[in-house]
């Protein structure tokens, strides 16, 4: 059965570095998605993408962050100068249709040190 | 403002012992409806998706149902593997493809 795939599993980093996060969706899947869940809350909406261009960002999703499809498989998330506030659990997301089921990675994650 | 809101926050059944779980949303419009099920430390994994009222879709011992301002989960003689959390999330119509989730709520069914 397809599956969306995450790495790494758990990145630690120091305040101020950048860190990439990455996720292969579903092959023939053409809307991407990022969340977040900090520790005890809410899944949180980040940011959707399709056609090589992002429809809709939360405002948490700040200068700091941009999303990229590098190839045909990959979808990263980049943050480029990490806060201690960003450390989270990261997961990726994926569907065929606009509005259809989003199928979720096991997700990344991310300690702020 | 689109919100979810789920109760109860915790649930604990003895084995066999059925339930329900609430998600009551106010959302401008809805697209979908969505119940996932979340293992600690693992990503979201769907369970049903309900598009219009009075809709209800059953898997196993698992049944979701669909009004115009709240869906319930309910539990069918659950066994300890139905521990989990489960979580509602909405998507409104429109533009956006975003999932609005609720808390969850944290079933844990004792054998």
């Amino acid at each position: 059965e397809p599956e969306v795939t995450q790495t790494p599993s758990h990145q630690v980093t120091q305040m101020g570095q950048e860190v990439i996060l990455r996720c292969v969706p579903i092959s023939n899947h053409l809307y991407f998605y990022w969340y977040r869940q900090i520790l005890g809350q809410k899944v949180e909406f980040l940011v959707s993408f399709y056609n090589n261009e992002i429809s809709e960002k939360s405002e948490i999703f700040d200068d700091q962050f941009s999303v990229e499809r590098p190839d045909g498989s990959n979808f990263t998330l980049k943050i480029r100068s990490t806060k201690l506030e960003d450390s989270a659990m990261y997961f990726c997301a994926s569907s065929e249709v606009f509005g259809d089921t989003q199928y979720f990675g096991p997700g990344t994650r991310l300690t702020v040190l | 403002e689109d919100q979810v809101t789920q109760s109860p926050e915790a649930l604990r059944l003895q084995e066999g012992e059925s339930s329900s779980l609430n998600c009551s949303y106010t959302v401008s419009g809805l697209r979908g409806l969505f119940w996932y099920r979340q293992d600690p430390g693992k990503g979201p994994e769907f369970l049903f998706t309900l598009y219009s009222a009075g809709e209800e879709k059953e898997k196993e011992r698992l049944k979701a149902t669909l009004t115009k301002k709240e869906s319930f989960l309910h539990i069918t003689a659950p066994k300890p593997e139905d521990s989990a959390t489960y979580l509602c999330a909405v998507q409104a119509r429109g533009n956006t493809g975003k999932l609005i989730f609720g808390q969850g709520t944290t079933l844990q069914v004792k054998p």
